[in-house]
């Protein structure tokens, strides 16, 4: 079983659209979770950084937490074309070995 | 401020020889990283480093892989030699000392033939 299960879509959604992603876990001792947005042939680039349990907003952008459910979520709103981009969420202990989902693919139709 | 950078951006070469990745951290950043993510899989850890130490080297695939950091500045990833599975998107990763915040460079996309 992988630590972190991610459905690797893909996902598409029209302009305007919220859009839900999600991952879960199977490590209780992860405590910081990340998403990261990666276009092609570019690296991920850091969304959402969050620790322990609840929500982080970052304008159209909301992480969720979930410890008891071993469940973590973000959130787009009002999403738009250039949103479309593989979505990566990671996690750790609290050490620097970060790992991640196999990712998201994310098509926002205008 | 300039990003993580890596080098070079695409590498093909044949089985058996040896290949040298380059990675330059954000200034500043004690922190380095390098993770992989061969076709259809995820991006897997490779090793951090702390300045010019290695911290955590677990996820090395094998001795065929050879990670620097001379005067911890920037690092050097050697494969030598060079197999078919090890064809795959090499990124590295810096982040500030106490911080794993890390931030990614755009990848080194390795084709073994």
């Amino acid at each position: 079983q992988k630590e972190v299960e991610q459905d690797p879509g893909p996902l598409s959604v029209p302009e305007g659209a919220i859009v839900s992603l999600n991952c879960t876990y199977s490590n209780s001792a992860f405590q910081y979770f990340m998403w990261y947005r990666q276009y092609s042939r570019k690296g991920p680039e850091l969304l959402m950084y969050t620790y322990s349990s609840g929500n982080k907003e970052d304008g159209r952008f909301t992480a969720q937490v979930d410890k008891s459910s071993k469940y973590i979520s973000l959130f787009i709103r009002d999403s738009q074309p250039s949103d479309s981009a593989t979505y990566l969420c990671a996690m750790n202990t609290g050490g620097f070995k970060t790992i991640f989902g196999a990712g998201t693919r994310l098509f926002v139709k205008a | 401020e300039a990003g993580v950078t890596q080098f070079p951006s695409h590498s093909v070469i044949e089985k058996g020889q040896t290949v040298t990745l380059r990675c330059d951290p954000i200034s500043g950043h004690d922190n380095l990283y390098w993770y992989r993510r061969v076709m259809g899989k995820e991006i897997k850890f490779l090793l951090h480093f702390v300045k010019e130490s290695k911290q955590d080297e677990s996820g090395m695939p094998n001795n065929r892989f050879l990670a620097e950091r001379t005067g911890g500045t920037y690092s050097t990833l050697k494969v030598q030699p060079a197999e078919l599975e090890d064809s795959g998107v090499y990124f590295c990763a810096s982040s500030l000392q106490g911080s794993n915040e890390q931030f990614f460079g755009p990848g080194t996309r390795l084709t073994v033939l």
